[in-house]
C-alpha cells in the first residue's frame, strides 16, 4: 500500500483566507486525487491533479475556488481560497496503489472556517 | 450521473454477522471498493472486487458482486466492537475516479 501523509492534520481559519494542504507520498504515481468529505457527507471529488500539466476539475469545483499545484510525483498541493464556512470539510488526497486497482487515501486534512 | 446509494444505518449485537449493501447505477464499472472510515480518521481501504468477479473473501470479510442488478455487499463475519465505523461503497473505472456512496455506520453493540 502507499503512504500517504498530509499538512495540515486540521486547522481553524477565518474567513476570507486562504489554506494550502499538502500531500505527500512515499512513491511516484502518475496520478493524484483531491476530495472533500462535508460534515456527515460522503466524499466527493474535486480535481484530479497530474504531474507536468493543469489539474482536471470536476463539476461544481474551479481552479480558482481550489488551485491545485503537483511539482513532481510525489508530492501535490490544493488550496482553498477565500474561505467561508460552507468550506469547513475533511481534504483528503488520495492515489493509486503499486496495484492498478487500489486506491489509498491520506489521513485527511479537518477544516474548520470560522 | 453516477450514484451509489448505501443504507445509512446498520446496528448488529457483538459475534453476529454484518451485512452492508450498495447499489449503483454506471454499469460501466470496473473496480468496486469497501472502505472504513473510524470517527476522526481516514478512509482506509478494506478490500476491492473485479467487475468481474462474483465474490471476494478475504477473512472474515466477504463481498458479493450480483452485476445484473448492479448491487454490491460487505458481509462481516464475527462482528466485533472494534468493526463499528462508517463504511463506504465506492465504485470506480480505468480512470481511477471514485464515486462514493453515502457511507453505512455500522454499530456494534455489547
Amino acid at each position: 500500500s502507499a503512504v500517504i501523509s498530509q499538512k495540515p492534520s486540521r486547522d481553524i481559519c477565518q474567513r476570507g483566507t486562504s489554506l494550502t494542504i499538502q500531500c505527500q507520498v512515499d512513491s511516484q504515481v502518475t496520478m493524484m486525487f483531491w476530495y472533500r468529505q462535508q460534515p456527515g457527507q460522503s466524499l466527493t471529488l474535486i480535481a484530479t491533479a497530474n504531474q507536468g500539466s493543469e489539474a482536471t476539475y470536476e463539476s461544481g469545483f474551479v481552479i480558482d475556488k481550489f488551485p491545485i499545484s503537483r511539482p513532481n510525483l510525489t508530492f501535490s498541493t490544493l488550496t482553498v481560497s477565500n474561505m467561508s464556512p460552507e468550506d469547513s470539510s475533511i481534504y483528503l488526497c488520495s492515489v493509486p496503489g503499486q496495484i492498478q486497482e487500489t486506491q489509498y487515501f491520506g489521513p485527511g486534512t479537518r477544516l474548520l472556517v470560522l | 450521473g453516477e450514484d451509489v446509494e448505501q443504507s445509512l444505518f446498520l446496528s448488529v449485537r457483538e459475534g453476529d454477522s454484518s451485512v452492508i449493501n450498495c447499489t449503483y447505477t454506471d454499469s460501466s464499472s470496473t473496480y468496486l471498493y469497501w472502505y472504513k472510515q473510524e470517527p476522526g480518521a481516514g478512509l482506509q481501504l478494506l478490500t476491492y472486487i473485479f467487475s468481474n468477479m462474483d465474490m471476494k473473501q478475504d477473512q472474515r470479510l466477504t463481498v458479493l458482486l450480483n452485476k445484473k442488478d448492479k448491487h454490491l455487499s460487505l458481509r462481516i463475519a464475527d462482528t466485533q466492537t472494534g468493526d463499528s465505523a462508517i463504511y463506504f461503497c465506492a465504485v470506480g473505472g480505468i480512470t481511477g475516479k471514485l464515486i462514493f456512496g453515502q457511507g453505512t455506520t455500522l454499530q456494534v453493540k455489547p
